[in-house]
Parts: C-alpha cells; structure tokens; sequence
C-alpha cells in the first residue's frame, strides 16, 4: 500500500523567503506525482504534474522536482507572498487512484 | 485547467434525511470520478471511485448502501448520503480525471455536509 508522508506538517516563513516543501512515497511504481494547493473549507487546485518519466516541472515561481528512485518530491516556491498561504498536498498516482500526503500548511507573515 | 463544478458547497440537513451532492466536468469528460471525505487536518480519504455507466468502486471500510454514487454520463456523477447522522458531517470532495490513467486530476470546489 502506497503512504504519503509530508514534512513538515506547518511552516512560518517572512514573505520573500523561498519555501522547499517535501513529500515521499514508499512505492516507486508511480505513474506520476501532482501537488494542489487547498485554500481552507475550499477544493483543490492543480499546481504541477510532474510525469514519472520527468525529473522536474516548472510554472512561474513554482519548481517541483522528483526522485522516483529515492521516493521523493520537493517544492519549491520562490519569493514567497502572503497570498501564498495555504496547504499545500502532495498525491501520487499508481494503478488508477491518487495517494495524499496530509499537507503541509504554510504561512507566509506580511 | 479543466473546470470541475461541486454543487451545493454548503448543505445542513436534519438527522435521518439524505443528501445529495453533484459533481460535473465542464469541458472535459471524465471517464472515472473519484469521492474524497476530508476530516479536519487530516489528508483526503478515497471513498469510491466510479466509471461512467458502471456501479462504483467502494474503498475498504465504506458502506456503499449508505454513501450511494451514480455515474450517469461522462460529465455528471453523484454521492447521496443516506439516512445521514452527525457522524457523517465532513468535507466531501469530487475529483474527475480522463483516460489516460496518468493524466491530470482536478476537483471540485468541496462540499461542507452538516447533520443535525
């Protein structure tokens, strides 16, 4: 059974500061890895879709990396802003079904 | 990306009634759509997952005569709860995807289930 482990669980950061979020997975046979972003009480939304095949993806200030071998992602967020507050969740896919992390839940201080 | 709508996003319902939550892919079609219940700083927990056409898959642990999913069409699946108790409030999330099974998933905006 594939388990998701996110660390750390929060994060207090100044805004500016570059934030490095991980997440690792026990079984490597993945097809690919997604990170979303939850706002509180809302759904998710789609930051990056990294491929198995891939070793990293980009968008804007978003950087997320993989190690399938190792069993491991990272996130990056550039100059972080306060609008970037929220939980941030890591889910690989398998078979057919999506496996979450438990999120890291981030607070970027004006 | 792709849109997928969750309607209601709030629902208060009485002990005992049902309650029924939508979830539609706008411009895609979603060849399977998967059921998500969220506690409280807790990580999402898969309920089912359902293919357009046949009778959804139930997790371990899930009563399906209780938490009934209906898969209508490629754009359109349903969860009502029956007979819903105080134990059941929680935060419900669709989420559809297309073939091929690597592809990006997306969700809906959430549903805030409170029994009374």
């Amino acid at each position: 059974k594939q388990e998701v482990t996110q660390i750390p669980a929060a994060l207090s950061v100044p805004e500016g500061e570059n934030l490095v979020l991980n997440c690792s997975f026990t079984d490597s046979a993945i097809y690919n890895l997604q990170w979303f972003r939850q706002d509180p009480g809302k759904g998710l939304t789609s930051l990056l879709l990294i491929q198995s095949s891939q070793r990293e993806q980009t968008s804007g200030r978003l950087n997320a990396s993989l190690d399938k071998s190792s069993g491991r992602s990272t996130l990056y967020i550039a100059a972080s802003q306060p609008g970037d507050s929220a939980t941030y969740l890591c889910a690989v896919i398998g078979d057919y079904k999506l496996s979450f992390g438990a999120g890291t839940t981030v607070t970027v201080r004006a | 990306g792709a849109v997928v709508s969750q309607h209601p996003s709030r629902v208060i319902c009485k002990s005992g009634t049902s309650v029924k939550i939508e979830c539609r892919s706008l411009d895609f079609q979603a060849t399977t759509m998967f059921w998500y219940r969220q506690f409280p700083k807790k990580s999402l927990m898969l309920m089912a997952t359902s293919n357009e056409g046949s009778k959804a898959t139930y997790e371990q642990g899930v009563e399906k005569d209780k938490f009934l999913i209906n898969h209508a069409s490629l754009t359109l699946s349903t969860l009502t709860v029956t007979s819903a108790h105080p134990e059941d409030s929680s935060f419900y999330i669709c989420s559809a995807r297309d073939l091929p099974v690597n592809t990006e998933a997306f969700f809906g905006q959430g549903t805030r289930l409170t029994v009374v």
